[in-house]
C-alpha cells in the first residue's frame, strides 16, 4: 500500500528560527508536493518536484525553500520562520503519466511563536 | 485562471439526511475532477475521480456527476452517517505537471 510519512508530526518554533519539515515516500513516485492548510483556505501548493535534485515553485513559495535529495525524500525549509507560517503542512506524492491520485501524508502541525 | 469554488464552508446534518455539497470549477479544456475527504487528524484521501465529461463517479455511497455545461461537480449522498463527518475537498487537474487545484473545503458535521 502507498505510504507517505512526515516528520515531525508536530513542532513549535520561535520566530526567526530555522525549521525543516521532512517527507518520505515508499510509493516509487516521481512527483512530490508540499501543501499548506489553513482554515478557510483549503490546500495551497508551496513547492513540488518531479525528479530528484530539482524543485519547482507552487502558488505560495515565498518564505519557503524545498529540497529533493532523492526520489523518496522531499523537505520543506523555513529559513526564518514567521508567525504567519503557523499552519498544518501536508506532503503528497503521485506517479508520472496521466492524471493520477495524490497520496498524502498525515501532516505536520507547525506553530511559530 | 484555474480555480475551484466551494461556497459552503460548513454543512451540518442529522443522520440519514440527504447531503449536497456544491462545487464549480473554472478552467480551459476538459479537466479531471476529484473529491477528496479528510478525516480528523489525517491527510486528505481520494474519494472519487471522474475523467470524462457527463460521467458519474461513485464511492462509499457518495456520487458526483461531471457536468461540463454548468462546470459543476456537486457531491451527493442519499443518507449520511455520523462516520461521514469530515472535510470534503473538490479538486481538478489539467495534467499540468500533475498539479491538482483544490477548493477551500467543506466541513461536514453529522449529528447522531
Amino acid at each position: 500500500e502507498a505510504a507517505v510519512t512526515q516528520s515531525p508530526r508536530s513542532k513549535v518554533a520561535v520566530t526567526g528560527g530555522k525549521v525543516t519539515l521532512s517527507c518520505h515516500q515508499t510509493n516509487n513516485h516521481d512527483y512530490m508536493y508540499w501543501y499548506r492548510q489553513d482554515t478557510g483556505h483549503g490546500l495551497r501548493l508551496i513547492h513540488y518536484s518531479y525528479v530528484a535534485d530539482s524543485t519547482e515553485k507552487g502558488d505560495i513559495p515565498d518564505g519557503y525553500k524545498a529540497s529533493r535529495p532523492s526520489q523518496e525524500n522531499f523537505s520543506l525549509i523555513l529559513e526564518l520562520a514567521s508567525l504567519s507560517q503557523t499552519a498544518v503542512y501536508f506532503c503528497a506524492s503521485t506517479r508520472t503519466g496521466g492524471i493520477a491520485e495524490q497520496f498524502f501524508g498525515p501532516g505536520t502541525r507547525l506553530t511559530v511563536l | 485562471g484555474d480555480s475551484v469554488i466551494q461556497m459552503q464552508g460548513q454543512v451540518t446534518l442529522s443522520e440519514n439526511d440527504f447531503l449536497f455539497i456544491n462545487c464549480t470549477y473554472s478552467t480551459t479544456g476538459y479537466p479531471t475532477l476529484f473529491w477528496y475527504v479528510q478525516y480528523s487528524g489525517e491527510g486528505p484521501q481520494l474519494l472519487l475521480q471522474v475523467t470524462t465529461a457527463n460521467n458519474k463517479g461513485s464511492s462509499r455511497g457518495f456520487e458526483a456527476t461531471y457536468d461540463k455545461g454548468t462546470t459543476s461537480f456537486h457531491l451527493q449522498k442519499t443518507s449520511v452517517q455520523e462516520i461521514d463527518s469530515a472535510v470534503y475537498y473538490c479538486a481538478m487537474s489539467r495534467n499540468n505537471n500533475n498539479r491538482i487545484f483544490f477548493g477551500d473545503g467543506t466541513q461536514l458535521v453529522v449529528k447522531p
